[in-house]
């Protein structure tokens, strides 16, 4: 079946870097647009990036824009989001979505990233 | 990129219908079709409920339908169930090849 793994959240001061993972099983990762949104405690969900199937094409949400950077290894079925200069705001649930044709479906399970000092 | 605009809660009785509404602009769900509904309960991943506007996935109860009409899309729930009580999300397809979700709507079964 269609399964999405993230991993790589944890805790970390404000200004550092980080780099989750999301582990793609079920179906052929190549072929789709892969996602991350994100979900701060309490609150709702905000997109913060896109690819394309082959790695060619990204799109960011302007609150990350610059800082974060999202990639994928087609020959390893897994989708990457570089996170750099992080802030508090950035604390929050981060999911991995596969697109198909403009819906995300399914997600994963979340990782929680929580910038603290 | 401003969220979608959604009511904070909602709230109806088992076997009622509720509607819960998402507000953009021309450049999101006026402009475009691929606007999504999501569900998600407590501690969980958000679900896919509606596609496209109006397309419900396979296995998406025929209880919960889509609409839109100009820069507002709608998300109707008939015949109320406990288990529909959850937070429900619309997001859509914006000019700038980016997405935009709503603030999120807390549906309760009273």
């Amino acid at each position: 079946q269609v399964q999405l793994v993230e991993s790589g959240g944890g805790v970390v001061q404000p200004g550092r870097s980080l780099r989750l993972s999301c582990a793609a099983s079920g179906f052929p990762f190549s072929d789709h647009a892969m996602h991350w949104v994100r979900q701060a405690p309490g609150k709702g969900l905000e997109w913060v990036a896109v690819i394309s199937y082959d790695g060619n094409k990204k799109y960011y949400a302007d609150s990350v824009k610059g800082r974060f950077t999202i990639s994928r290894d087609n020959s390893k079925n897994t989708l990457y989001l570089q996170m750099n200069s992080l802030r508090a705001e950035d604390t929050a649930v981060y999911y991995c979505a596969r697109e198909i044709r403009f819906r995300f479906d399914p997600w994963g399970q979340g990782t929680l990233v929580t910038v603290a000092s | 990129q401003s969220a979608l605009t959604q009511p904070a809660s909602v709230s109806g009785s088992p076997g009622q219908s509720i509607t819960i509404s998402c507000t953009g602009t021309s450049s999101d769900i006026g402009g475009y079709n691929y606007i999504s509904w999501f569900q998600q309960h407590p501690g969980k991943a958000p679900k896919l409920m509606i596609s496209d506007v109006s397309d419900r996935p396979s296995g998406v109860s025929n209880r919960f339908s889509g609409s839109k009409s100009g820069n507002t899309a709608s998300l109707t729930i008939s015949g109320l169930q406990a288990e529909d009580e959850a937070d429900y999300y619309c997001s859509s397809y914006t000019s700038s090849s980016t997405w935009v979700f709503g603030g999120g709507t807390k549906l309760t079964v009273l």
